[in-house]
């Protein structure tokens, strides 16, 4: 069963530093999500593209948070500088948009990147 | 208003029982809808989508009411290994694309 790749599963980094994520969606989904998941509550979409175009980021802090999709595949956040309050779990998604096939759109998620800043 | 709301609970029934949740959403012009399953420290993975006439897939039963606005999510006979996060996951398809909106979760935890 196809996957979606993320790295690294965990990170551990000190405030200030730069930290970035990486992800891989399955083959042949357009759409790719990246979320926020704080313990106890629901991923929080921080930015979506569509191939290689931000479809919604407005939930994505610009003064320390970048996404980039350059060839519409992979995908990489960054944090920088990292601040204690990002610790949490990052998760990514992807999906084929398949206009007008309703509850067939399904997300798919990889296993996250767990984040603890010190 | 939050798009989508979900009690968080937690439930905590014992083995064999029944218990249902339930989920709100505030566009009315939302399409899909789906239940995902999370557990501890794990990435969300589709438990089942929502279907308009309702649908179950062995001992989970999912309902619609349009309505009202809310989706249901009923498992019967619990087991020890239906301990997780219960996501309500709302699907507007809006114009900009392909988006999705999670609850918070509901916990539950099934006791021997």
């Amino acid at each position: 069963e196809a996957e979606v790749a993320q790295s690294p599963r965990y990170k551990i980094t000190e405030k200030s530093q730069a930290v970035a994520f990486w992800c891989d969606p399955i083959s042949g989904h357009a759409t790719l999500y990246w979320y926020r998941q704080i313990l106890g509550q629901g991923p929080e979409l921080l930015v979506q593209f569509q191939d290689e175009s931000v479809v919604d980021d407005s939930q994505l802090p610009k003064d320390r948070f970048s996404a980039e999709r350059l060839k519409g595949v992979d995908s990489t956040l960054k944090i920088q500088p990292a601040e204690l309050g990002d610790s949490a779990m990052y998760l990514c998604a992807s999906s084929a948009y398949l206009q007008g096939m309703g509850s067939k759109n399904i997300q798919y998620f990889g296993a996250g990147t767990r984040l603890s800043v010190l | 208003r939050k798009e989508v709301e979900q009690d968080p609970g937690p439930f905590n029934v014992p083995e064999g029982a029944t218990v249902a949740f339930n989920c709100t959403y505030s566009n009315s012009a939302s399409q899909s809808f789906f239940w995902y399953r999370q557990d501890c420290r794990k990435e969300p993975k589709l438990l089942m989508s929502v279907y308009s006439s309702g649908n179950e897939d062995g001992r989970f039963t999912a309902q619609l009411n349009r309505a009202s606005q809310y989706i249901s999510l009923l498992i019967r006979d619990s087991k020890l290994s239906d301990s997780a996060t219960y996501l309500c996951v709302v699907n507007p398809i809006r114009g900009t694309g392909n988006q999705f909106y999670f609850g918070t979760g509901t916990s539950l935890t099934v006791i021997p």
